[in-house]
């Protein structure tokens, strides 16, 4: 079974920093090109940016590229967001996925706010 | 970037009418154009992929189409439990691009 989990988010302040994990299990992860996809309180998806098996190749979404920084482990089958200089803007849901998007974790949830 | 305008932002339908959701591409994507369905505190889930691949699992009633820049879900006959939010999602080219939703509410 395919398990995707997101973890790391909570209340954080404008302007600090936040890394989050995605602990991905049942199936082969360094396979992948893995990604992250955000969701503002009752907003549409955002797409973040995806790394691709050996990261090698990062694409980002332009507005997103100077702030976030995606990296993985595959030896720990783990997929990471680094996120810095935070704003309310950056108040989200963030989910990962393989960049097939057919499966996603259930999302973490980060607030910015003083 | 490729924008992706979705259409319509909200619908209101019956159990049993069918239903057409589009969305238009501001250039080719060359048919990488997924479905995602979303209820309310849950995770997307992909129900169309390369716009008229079946999800394995998700009922026949769920079907897509479309070229170049436009592409269609359909729901042939609408279940109480298909009333979600759907978006479409290119991945055609990055950065990759979601439609903004349509809300598909019971009538």
């Amino acid at each position: 079974e395919v398990k995707l989990v997101e973890s790391g988010g909570g209340l954080v302040q404008p302007g600090r920093s936040l890394k989050l994990s995605c602990a991905a299990s049942g199936f082969s992860f360094n396979d992948y090109w893995m990604g992250w996809v955000r969701q503002a309180p009752g907003k549409g998806l955002e797409w973040i940016g995806e790394i691709n098996q050996d990261s090698s190749t990062i694409n980002y979404t332009p507005s997103l590229k100077d702030k976030f920084t995606i990296s993985r482990d595959n030896a720990q089958n783990t997929l990471y967001l680094q996120m810095s200089k935070l704003g309310s803007e950056d108040t989200a849901i963030y989910y990962c996925a393989p960049d097939t998007f057919d499966y996603w974790g259930q999302g973490v949830m980060v607030t910015v706010s003083s | 970037d490729i924008q992706m305008t979705q259409s319509p932002s909200f619908l209101s339908a019956s159990v049993g009418d069918r239903v057409t959701i589009n969305c238009k591409a501001s250039q080719n994507i060359n048919k990488y154009l997924n479905w995602y369905q979303q209820k309310l505190g849950e995770a997307p889930k992909r129900l169309i992929y390369n716009t008229n691949n079946l999800q394995t699992g998700i009922p026949s009633r769920f079907s897509g189409s479309g070229s170049g820049t436009d592409y269609t879900l359909t729901i042939s006959s609408l279940q109480p439990e298909d009333f979600a939010t759907y978006f479409c999602l290119q991945h055609n080219s990055f950065p990759l691009t979601f439609g903004s939703g349509t809300k598909l509410e019971i009538k």
